[in-house]
């Protein structure tokens, strides 16, 4: 298994709250992402890291704000949480190009309240 | 742009029978193609991919997919299903260039019984 943790696993907050999820990754890969998933709408990109610094907008990234100062890492912040924002929050690398395979991590469930 | 077409939400089939789980892609250029499944309340793991080499791919636990491009698909299908197989299957297209990020389909759930 591709070696990506992310952290908390499981988060309950209140409306108004900045929250900070976490991407670890000890496979040195270039490309991170950040997705979340909602049933019936699968998995959507919210952002995307091709490189330390480098960072760009997915489908969904309203509300959302990232950011990686390190290879290994890549943070997905919501600055004021909605309940809209409740979802499972899947993290994926890929090693060379954005268009090849990804690897995801666990996966982080999010509950706005 | 690309965008995949997964048909059918909850495909069930019996244990033994075949699996077939069905995939449409649209894309301006040759595409790229994955399969991943999902067990419950784990990540997305890789089941096989196509990247323009043989049109017919072979994955993890028996399962393999078409590429069809005449019919735009890539249909995913297993001889056998067996009890362990039952989870959500994602669909997946890239255009195989730039800063193409994957496109995901909204999944197929399978159920397999006894």
């Amino acid at each position: 298994d591709a070696g990506i943790t992310q952290s908390p696993r499981h988060k309950v907050t209140e409306t108004g709250t900045p929250v900070t999820l976490r991407c670890h990754q000890t496979e040195n890969h270039r490309y991170m992402y950040w997705y979340r998933q909602d049933p019936g709408h699968g998995l959507r990109l919210i952002h995307y890291s091709y490189g330390v610094k480098d960072t760009d907008k997915g489908e969904v990234s309203d509300g959302y704000s990232v950011s990686r100062s390190k290879t290994e890492d890549f943070l997905l912040t919501l600055e004021s949480a909605t309940s809209s924002q409740t979802s499972v929050y899947f993290c994926a690398i890929s090693p060379r190009d954005a268009w090849e395979e990804q690897y995801f991590g666990p996966g982080t469930r999010l509950t706005v309240t | 742009a690309q965008s995949v077409t997964q048909l059918g939400s909850h495909v069930s089939v019996s244990e033994g029978a075949l699996v077939l789980l069905r995939c449409n892609y649209s894309s301006s250029v040759p595409p790229y193609l994955f399969w991943y499944v999902q067990y419950p309340n784990q990540g997305l793991q890789l089941l096989l991919k196509y990247t323009s080499a043989a049109t017919l791919v072979k994955g993890i636990n028996g399962f393999e997919a078409e590429f069809k491009k005449s019919e735009t698909s890539f249909h995913l299908t297993k001889p056998s299903a067996h009890m362990s197989d039952a989870a959500e299957y994602f669909c997946a297209v890239s255009e195989g260039s730039g800063y193409s990020t994957l496109t995901f389909g909204k999944g197929t759930m399978l159920l397999v019984s006894p």
